[in-house]
């Protein structure tokens, strides 16, 4: 099956800095991959989303970039606040062996971000 | 607030017992999973639901069972509860669109189970 490795385990970072979180996938028939926000006592809540048909995906300060020959995707916030404090899972879509995918997503194992005031 | 509705926040319960968690999912959306969050495990998918019917499962244990009825609200049963089953459950609902099995899920606020 899918498997979803994400680094890094935390990151922490000053006010109006950058953030980059980095995750690859194994499976090569994987083709879509959201990137959730999770805050404490809280679901995980989606903040963007990148279908493998697509490079690149940007939402105001949040960009995600896809690298499907090397099977890695990556988070970019730019311009960090202390309200973008959160735990973030990157997830991949998983196929059933005839390769449909049914939503059914494999989730990294998070980054605790911290941003410093 | 994404929509999705679980109930009950928190529950506390004793081991080898039985507890039922209850998902409404957002408005006109078809597909319900139920995901289960540890510290040592994350979260990992357990079932999925659509449209009444199940369509996917994954590393759901035989003690647990799950329905999805015919008002598309959902239910995760747990029974003979072990200390390990002590975690987050999420329910997460997406409109699954024709032709596509790829919409966004959307997450509930979960259901915090203890196992005393």
């Amino acid at each position: 099956g899918e498997n979803v490795e994400q680094h890094p385990s935390t990151l922490s970072v000053q006010e109006g800095d950058s953030a980059v979180i980095k995750c690859t996938y194994s499976d090569s028939a994987s083709n879509y991959f959201p990137w959730y926000k999770q805050e404490l006592g809280k679901g995980p809540q989606l903040i963007i989303d990148i279908r493998s048909n697509v490079g690149e995906k940007k939402d105001q300060r949040i960009a995600v970039t896809l690298n499907k020959t090397a099977k890695h995707f990556s988070l970019h916030i730019t311009e960090t606040q202390p309200e973008d404090s959160a735990v973030y899972f990157c997830a991949a879509s998983s196929t059933n062996a005839g390769g449909t995918s049914y939503g059914k997503l494999t989730f990294g194992q998070g980054t605790i971000l911290t941003v410093h005031p | 607030d994404s929509g999705v509705t679980q109930t009950p926040k928190h529950l506390i319960t004793a081991t080898g017992q039985r507890v039922t968690l209850r998902c409404s999912p957002r408005s006109g959306d078809l597909s319900v999973y139920w995901y289960q969050q540890s510290l040592d495990q994350g979260l990992q998918f357990l079932i999925q639901y659509y449209n009444g019917e199940e369509r996917a499962k994954g590393n759901i244990l035989e003690r647990f069972s799950a329905q999805q009825f015919p008002d598309l609200h959902s239910e995760l049963n747990l029974s003979s509860l072990e200390l390990g089953d002590s975690a987050l459950y999420f329910c997460a609902s997406s409109v699954e669109a024709r032709g596509d099995t790829n919409s966004p899920l959307h997450f509930g606020n979960g259901t915090r189970l203890t196992v005393t």
